[in-house]
């Protein structure tokens, strides 16, 4: 079956310092993989999404993605963290059956930023 | 224009009660989703609707009756509510890549 792990609960970072958040996936084919973004009170937001092509995927706010399959991995990164991004983070993919996409969330990583 | 919207975001009710939430988007997505988040933030997928068509349908009590009456609407019935069911839950249309969520709706069960 289909699964998203995100191995970190809870990070915190310093302001200005990089970040990464770590995505593992399991899935038999070629994945559809994205990241979500959920500010407190708030619905998710997309940040980015892999399909194909490049593996090294550029979304909002200043992150990027990069996808190993090698890995099973999907990992999310930011050289420079602003306050702003203290939030929780959803790494998900999509199965696809028969052209109905079911999209599978990871348990999320809460990231603090330290002033 | 809120491009999913949910209503109410915020409902407080009594245990045994029967309440509805619901979800418009005016997106012109032919699919929509219920997801429930629980206190541990938690995202499970619930329902899944393609033009008015049931898609998928998780391992949900029959509590819970999700309804379309078209492509641009999806609600959500909750009969005989229990403690368990206060989570938030989301409303999500999407064009076949990526979900576009509704702000949520939190359900309070005293």
């Amino acid at each position: 079956a289909q699964s998203v792990t995100q191995p970190d609960i809870h990070i915190t970072v310093s302001e200005g310092a990089s970040l990464e958040l770590r995505c593992n996936y399991s899935y038999g084919a070629t994945p559809y993989l994205f990241w979500y973004v959920q500010s407190p009170g708030q619905g998710l937001q997309l940040l980015l999404k892999y399909f194909s092509g490049d593996t090294l995927v550029q979304g909002i706010k200043g992150f990027e993605a990069e996808f190993k399959r090698s890995q099973s991995s999907f990992n999310l990164r930011k050289p420079s963290v602003h306050w702003s991004d203290a939030a929780e983070y959803f790494c998900a993919v999509v199965s696809a059956t028969s052209g109905t996409y079911k999209y599978i969330f990871g348990t999320g990583t809460r990231l603090k930023v330290l002033a | 224009d809120t491009a999913v919207s949910q209503t109410p975001k915020y409902l407080v009710t009594q245990m045994g009660n029967d309440k509805s939430i619901k979800c418009e988007q005016n997106l012109g997505h032919d699919t929509m989703y219920w997801y429930k988040q629980d206190s541990k933030k938690f995202l499970k997928i619930m329902f899944s609707y393609n033009n008015k068509e049931l898609i998928i349908n998780e391992t949900v009590p029959n509590r819970f009756s999700p309804k379309s009456p078209d492509k641009a609407h999806l609600n959500l019935h909750i009969n005989s509510l229990e403690l368990g069911d206060s989570a938030v839950y989301f409303c999500a249309s999407s064009p076949g890549g990526e979900l576009f969520f509704g702000e949520g709706s939190r359900l309070t069960v005293l």
